[in-house]
């Protein structure tokens, strides 16, 4: 059974760090692409950030770009979003993903075939 | 960046009515790129549609997915009580990889 937790989330004050893991298990970690989607209270789903399986690509949406950071350890099927200088708009809860498609030189296109429960990270004073 | 627009907001229907939710993108989207998902509260999402048309391991057969383009349409023909919830599109045919607002079916 493929299973994906997520750890890391809290509350955190604005312009502090927080660094989220996913626990995989189930499925050969070290094939897939894995990403991070995020949802705001009450809104839709947003694209974060992916990595491809051996970290060759790497990609962020705008929103966050220069801010988090993902990462991944094969050896211990693990996925991990190290999020630094946050905002209040950074508020959601974070999902891990296993991707299902291709990265290239231009971006990783998947779609996402399992998700973890989530984890809230709240930024607020 | 690809926008997709999902429509309507909200559909209000009865258990057993057939449900009809359109998704359409600001460019076109080939069709093994555009999937649905559905949330229900305090889950997270679950991958329905694959490949516009597709359904995804254990997918009932009352939902089906069609379209090509820029308008594709995620239909379900006899709404179960298990079936009122938010419905996303996605596409992964153009980086960001972007998600429709969603439309949530709930019980009228």
């Amino acid at each position: 059974e493929v299973r994906l937790v997520e750890s890391g989330g809290g509350l955190v004050k604005p312009g502090g760090s927080l660094r989220l893991s996913c626990a995989a298990s189930g499925f050969t970690f070290g094939d897939y692409i894995m990403t991070w989607v995020r949802q705001a209270p009450g809104k839709g789903l947003e694209w974060v950030s992916s990595v491809s399986s051996r970290s060759y690509h790497i990609y962020y949406a705008g929103s966050v770009r220069g801010r988090f950071t993902i990462s991944r350890d094969n050896a211990k099927n693990s996925l991990y979003l190290q999020m630094n200088s946050l905002r209040a708009d950074d508020t959601a809860v974070y999902y891990c993903a296993r991707g299902r498609g291709y990265c290239s030189s231009t971006g990783c296109y998947s779609n996402f075939d399992y998700w973890g429960q989530g984890a809230l990270v709240t930024v607020s004073s | 960046e690809i926008v997709l627009t999902q429509s309507p907001g909200t559909l209000s229907l009865s258990p057993g009515e057939r449900a009809t939710l359109s998704c359409r993108a600001s460019q076109s989207v080939s069709s093994g790129y555009l999937v649905w998902y559905q949330q229900k509260p305090g889950q997270a999402p679950r991958l329905l549609i694959h490949d516009a048309s597709i359904r995804a391991t254990g997918t009932p057969d009352r939902f089906s997915g069609s379209g090509s383009g820029t308008d594709f349409t995620l239909t379900i023909s006899r709404l179960e009580p298990e079936d009122f919830a938010v419905y996303y599109c996605q596409q992964y045919v153009n980086s960001p990889l972007t998600f429709g607002g969603g439309t949530k079916v709930e019980i009228k």
